[in-house]
């Protein structure tokens, strides 16, 4: 298995309040992701990167912003947490080396946050 | 706006029956189409289809894809209670000038398997 570790695994804050959701990564892969999963719409990109201080939206990333200061971490941060972001929120990584072969995710445990 | 479409979105079946999901697409700048099962945690991988009519296979699970139609599915044989899960279909598009393979996914079936 990848060995990719999210948290925390749970969290309940406030709307309003900031909120970071951090995705640590063994295998040293150049891309890490971040979905978010919804009852209705599968799951949704919100950010990716594809190198240290390399990263990029995805089709959802109103709200959020990432950083990788480092390869093995992906954090994803909500500034001001809106009831609309209560979701469960999985970070993926890729094990393509070369961005002209297929992508295959390797997805993280998630983690359940609910915005009060 | 790329979209893949799964269906159906929920299936009961008894241990023994044989399922088929359904999976099409619209995307533009096909690369591949991949199928995650998803328990109570990670979606975890299963196959990646690439070229039409080349059927991947492992173990009970089968899976096709038909570029000219667009469309994937994903057959299970002999079903078992721990079939039962969340199975996801994402295609993987080239982003254009951007250096990742974007995937869209599918809002995934339901499958319930009773004993």
């Amino acid at each position: 298995d990848a060995g990719i570790t999210q948290s925390p695994r749970h969290k309940v804050t406030e709307t309003g309040t900031p909120v970071t959701l951090r995705c640590h990564q063994t295998e040293n892969h150049r891309y890490m992701y971040w979905y978010r999963q919804d009852p209705g719409h599968g799951l949704r990109l919100i950010h990716y990167s594809y190198g240290v201080k390399d990263t990029d939206k995805g089709e959802v990333s109103d709200g959020y912003s990432v950083s990788r200061s480092k390869t093995e971490d992906f954090l994803l941060t909500l500034e001001s947490a809106t009831s609309s972001q209560t979701s469960v929120y999985f970070c993926a990584i890729s094990d393509s080396l070369d961005t002209t072969t297929n992508e295959k995710l390797f997805f993280g445990s998630g983690t359940q946050l609910s915005v009060l | 706006e790329d979209k893949v479409v799964q269906s159906p979105l929920s299936l009961v079946v008894h241990e023994g029956d044989t399922v088929t999901l359904n999976c099409s697409y619209e995307v533009t700048n096909f690369r591949s189409l991949l199928w995650y099962k998803q328990e109570k945690k990670a979606p975890t991988f299963l196959f990646m289809l690439t070229s039409s009519g080349i059927e991947k296979k492992s173990g009970r699970l089968s899976s096709i894809l038909d570029k000219k139609e667009l469309f994937s599915i994903l057959n299970i044989t002999a079903t078992q209670t721990g079939d039962s899960a969340v199975y996801l279909c994402a295609v993987e598009s080239n982003a254009g000038g951007t250096s990742y393979g974007k995937l869209t996914f599918g809002q995934g079936t339901i499958l319930t398997v009773h004993p």
